[in-house]
């Protein structure tokens, strides 16, 4: 059962455009969301993340806005930038048992085209 | 470079063989994580450890097993391999039992099983 779920495997948009990444979640239990970013043959890296008291959080041109109701939350990347084509993952953080856990998606590929 | 090293970073071997993949957290990290990405596939969760003890189990099956020593460095054991082992695991720390904020991950170590 996938707790975090991207739905959609790739996405492509056109430099300057803004992109939109999606995410679901189903535990009410996570408290923190995080997107991480990752290219190829090398780890995740952190990207940005919010809290589940907030509704949006803001780090230069990436907009993380999370709907607590819906179980949804979304990256926004604007402009986009070629430099930005990477695999992104939701993440969401939560308490299980006596460790936090993070708990990833599958993943979408973002294709930044020039 | 992340500061969390992983070796080695590919390993071809043969199904029903043993391998030892090594992790060596961020300077000052007591959590070590494995993580599990099959093609097309999520993160997935293994185990975690901290400051030398389990402390969370994920989807990790009977024939993998890991340790973390006293110098912090881990190992991940996977035994009796399959096909389907085939995969990248990487490793993750952070200086806590669970980061709110994420993990600091590795680049990976390509494992293939033929």
């Amino acid at each position: 059962d996938q707790q975090v779920k991207q739905n959609s495997p790739s996405l492509s948009v056109q430099e300057g455009r803004i992109s939109i990444l999606n995410c679901d979640y189903t535990n009410s239990m996570f408290d923190y969301f995080l997107w991480y970013k990752k290219y190829p043959a090398e780890g995740p890296t952190f990207l940005i993340s919010i809290s589940s008291i907030k509704d949006k959080n803001e780090d230069g041109r990436f907009t993380v806005f999370l709907n607590k109701s819906a179980k949804h939350l979304s990256l926004h990347i604007v402009p986009s930038q070629p430099g930005d084509s990477a695999v992104y993952f939701c993440a969401a953080s939560g308490v299980s048992g006596s460790a936090r856990q993070l708990t990833f998606g599958s993943g979408t590929q973002l294709t930044v085209l020039p | 470079d992340s500061g969390v090293t992983q070796t080695p970073k590919h390993l071809i071997t043969a199904t029903g063989q043993r391998v030892t993949l090594r992790c060596s957290p961020r300077s000052g990290d007591l959590s070590v994580y494995w993580y599990q990405q099959s093609l097309d596939q999520g993160l997935q969760f293994l185990i975690q450890y901290y400051n030398g003890e389990e402390r969370a189990k994920g989807n990790i099956l009977e024939r993998f097993s890991a340790q973390q020593f006293p110098d912090l460095h881990s190992e991940l054991n996977l035994s009796s391999l399959e096909l389907g082992d085939s995969a990248l695991y990487f490793c993750a720390s952070s200086f806590g039992q669970g980061a709110v904020y994420g993990y600091t991950f590795g680049s990976g170590t390509r494992l293939t099983v033929v």
